[in-house]
């Protein structure tokens, strides 16, 4: 089965903090996304890629930077985070227009 | 406004008895639609696709799919305590981008 890996899984970051949340993705997929999931909100698109050194804005990229180096990697960064950034971070990585998507097993970030 | 609206919000349903879930996009350019699964605690992951008009069955779980009224519905026939889970729909149109709903949450009580 496809294989995503998030770090780290838990995360206590302070107001204005720089927060970097890693994903790292073995299925040679070129797409790769990150969602947050709150409550009432479901899962909202953030950032997305296509392939290495390339990275489009989602629904709410606003206090969020991504980054894609290389084929299997790819990360969200706050730069200065805030209370509202608290939430579970999902990656996904997925193939193609019907793509199915394979998700990590998350990141907890707290913001205080 | 979620381009992808699902209900009910939630859900309880007798074991072995059948969950029926729907879901619309108000997005016209919608090609594809998911239904993905996520236990609590857990990462969602996929149940089932449908990408042309009709029906589609995978063992207990029914697909339907209605692409002039952008409208899906998943059905989960003889229910089991193990699919109680959020239930979460999502569609696709330009490119690879995925929008997901809500979600609807299925509680199975023996």
């Amino acid at each position: 089965e496809a294989a995503v890996t998030q770090s780290p899984r838990n995360k206590v970051a302070v107001t204005g903090g720089k927060v970097t949340l890693s994903c790292n993705q073995t299925n040679n997929h070129n797409n790769m996304y990150w969602y947050r999931q709150d409550t009432g909100h479901g899962l909202r698109l953030i950032h997305y890629s296509y392939g290495a050194g390339s990275t489009e804005k989602g629904d709410i990229p606003d206090g969020y930077k991504a980054s894609r180096p290389s084929q299997e990697n790819f990360s969200l960064i706050l730069e200065l985070a805030t209370p509202s950034q608290t939430s579970v971070y999902f990656c996904a990585s997925g193939e193609g227009s019907q793509n199915t998507l394979y998700f990590g097993a998350g990141t907890r970030l707290s913001v205080l | 406004q979620q381009k992808v609206q699902q209900s009910p919000e939630s859900l309880i349903v007798p074991e072995g008895g059948m969950a029926s879930l729907n879901c619309t996009s108000s997005d016209r350019n919608v090609d594809y639609f998911w239904w993905y699964r996520q236990h609590s605690g857990k990462s969602p992951k996929m149940l089932m696709s449908i990408f042309s008009n009709g029906e589609k069955e995978e063992g207990r779980f029914t697909v339907h799919l209605n692409k002039a009224s952008l409208h899906t519905s998943l059905h989960i026939r003889d229910s089991q305590p193990s699919d109680s889970a959020l239930y979460l729909c999502a569609a696709s149109s330009a490119g690879n981008k995925l929008t997901f709903g809500i979600g609807t949450r299925v509680l199975v009580r023996p």
